[in-house]
């Protein structure tokens, strides 16, 4: 069975600190994994996509890892800010391109910074 | 960047009511749209894939004469609920891919909140 599991369900961290989200899937056949931020009552929005080929994506203080062999990927987040409160969903894609994906996702890890 | 726009943003009626949603790309063209429902602390679940000119493809489960969706544009889906119940309450996400610039992520709008008394 296709699925995304996120651990942990929620993290609550003061702000400045570092945090690092987990993210376990059996989807196959696996064409790409991704990270979204979803703040509270909106749609999510994209922070990195990775292909098979891909360990580790940055954007700006997001740093993702995916290791295709044991099917994991961690978001690293750096230097958390207020901002950065939302859940984060890892999403995996199975197809051949996107023009046929079919995505599985996560249900999240509530991240919570404190001042 | 690509934006996708949903609307309305809340919506809250009685029981029994019909509630129509809409999807837009704003800046792109879309030939498939897709439409997610999100129950509270649970992950996104794929209802169905709109398709321009053509029949809507739901999930298992989904009740196509229940959830009635028109993609008659290259920018816009639409999403009526018709006859709403309470246990249709629901965070309801379109997105969207480009199609003229080929291999692309989708892009998801904002959501619609959909709260039935």
């Amino acid at each position: 069975k296709n699925q995304v599991e996120q651990s942990p369900q929620s993290l609550i961290i003061l702000e400045g600190k570092n945090c690092t989200l987990q993210c376990n899937y059996t989807v196959s056949p696996f064409s790409n994994l991704r990270w979204y931020k979803q703040d509270t009552g909106r749609g999510p929005v994209s922070l990195t996509i990775m292909t098979f080929s891909e360990n580790t994506k940055s954007n700006g203080r997001y740093t993702a890892t995916l290791d295709a062999d044991t099917k994991q990927s961690s978001l690293h987040i750096t230097a958390s800010q207020l901002s950065d409160s939302a859940s984060y969903i890892c999403v995996v894609s199975r197809g051949a391109n996107f023009g046929n994906e079919k995505l599985t996702f996560g249900t999240g890890t509530r991240l919570t910074i404190i001042p | 960047g690509a934006v996708v726009s949903q609307h309305p943003s809340w919506v809250i009626c009685k029981s029994g009511t019909s509630v129509k949603i809409e999807c837009r790309s704003l800046d792109f063209q879309a030939t498939t749209m897709f439409w997610y429902r999100q129950f509270p602390k649970q992950s996104l679940m794929l209802m169905a894939t709109s398709n321009e000119g053509s029949k809507a493809t739901y999930e298992q489960g989904v009740e196509k004469d229940k959830f009635l969706i028109n993609h008659a544009s290259l920018t816009l889906s639409t999403l009526t609920v018709t006859s709403a119940h309470p246990e249709d309450s629901s965070f309801y996400i379109c997105s969207a891919r480009d199609s003229e610039t080929g291999n692309q992520p989708q892009h998801f709008g904002d959501g619609t909140r959909l709260s039935i008394l």
